[in-house]
């Protein structure tokens, strides 16, 4: 089957501080891969995608590459302000399924501090 | 355009109660789905439809009824409450084009069972 599993939170960075949160999947077939973020009180929004090999999502500052050699899609923003405290969470979608439902990792909740 | 909307944002039941979650979009989304949050567990997939007429399980489907008789709307069901239904409930939906894979969450659904 499916699975997604990214880093356990909780992570405290200072603002301006480099940003890496892991993600790596185990897939049936060739699926698309997503980050979703959930702000406080909020719904998801996406955040990024890929949807093939070698493929860089990017979003207000952040990037991941979909690397089909090591199954990962981490995530990573150069400079993190306070507004970036969110729970991040990484999903993978299995075209071959044929129903695009996503499968998604725990979550990474990130605090960002002045 | 309000996108994908629930009610109620926050309800407490008691054991064996029932109730109707319900979720709208008004982007003319052929698929929706219903996912639960739990801590730690991330999201997981409870029923899903492809469109009006058609509904699935996914995951976590035990309790749990859906039906889709109209594109906009996908009630969920709970027709007896368990403690154990405790979460967050998030509806989302996206289209059957070529951004089939990118889902559009609602606010959610905070349900307590006691």
């Amino acid at each position: 089957g499916n699975s997604v599993t990214q880093m356990e939170g909780p992570v405290t960075l200072s603002e301006e501080a480099f940003l890496t949160i892991n993600c790596t999947y185990t897939a049936t077939g060739y699926p698309s891969l997503f980050w979703y973020v959930q702000y406080p009180g909020e719904g998801l929004q996406l955040l990024l995608k890929a949807t093939k090999a070698d493929d860089k999502g990017s979003n207000k500052g952040f990037e991941a590459t979909y690397r089909k050699e090591t199954t990962s899609f981490h995530l990573e923003k150069g400079s993190v302000q306070v507004s970036d405290s969110a729970v991040y969470f990484c999903a993978l979608s299995d075209r071959g399924a044929g129903s695009y439902q996503l499968t998604f990792g725990k979550g990474t909740k990130l605090s960002v501090i002045p | 355009n309000a996108g994908v909307t629930q009610t109620p944002k926050f309800q407490v039941l008691k054991t064996g109660q029932s109730m109707t979650l319900q979720c709208a979009q008004d982007m003319n989304h052929e698929y929706m789905s219903w996912y639960r949050q739990d801590p730690g567990m991330g999201l997981r997939l409870i029923h899903y439809s492809v469109g009006a007429g058609i509904t699935d399980q996914g995951e976590v489907p035990n309790g749990y009824n859906v039906s889709r008789s109209t594109t906009e709307d996908f009630p969920l069901r709970l027709l007896s409450a368990a403690p154990s239904q405790t979460s967050v409930y998030f509806c989302a939906s996206s289209s059957a084009g070529d951004e089939k894979e990118t889902q559009y969450f609602g606010p959610g659904t905070r349900l307590l069972v006691l």
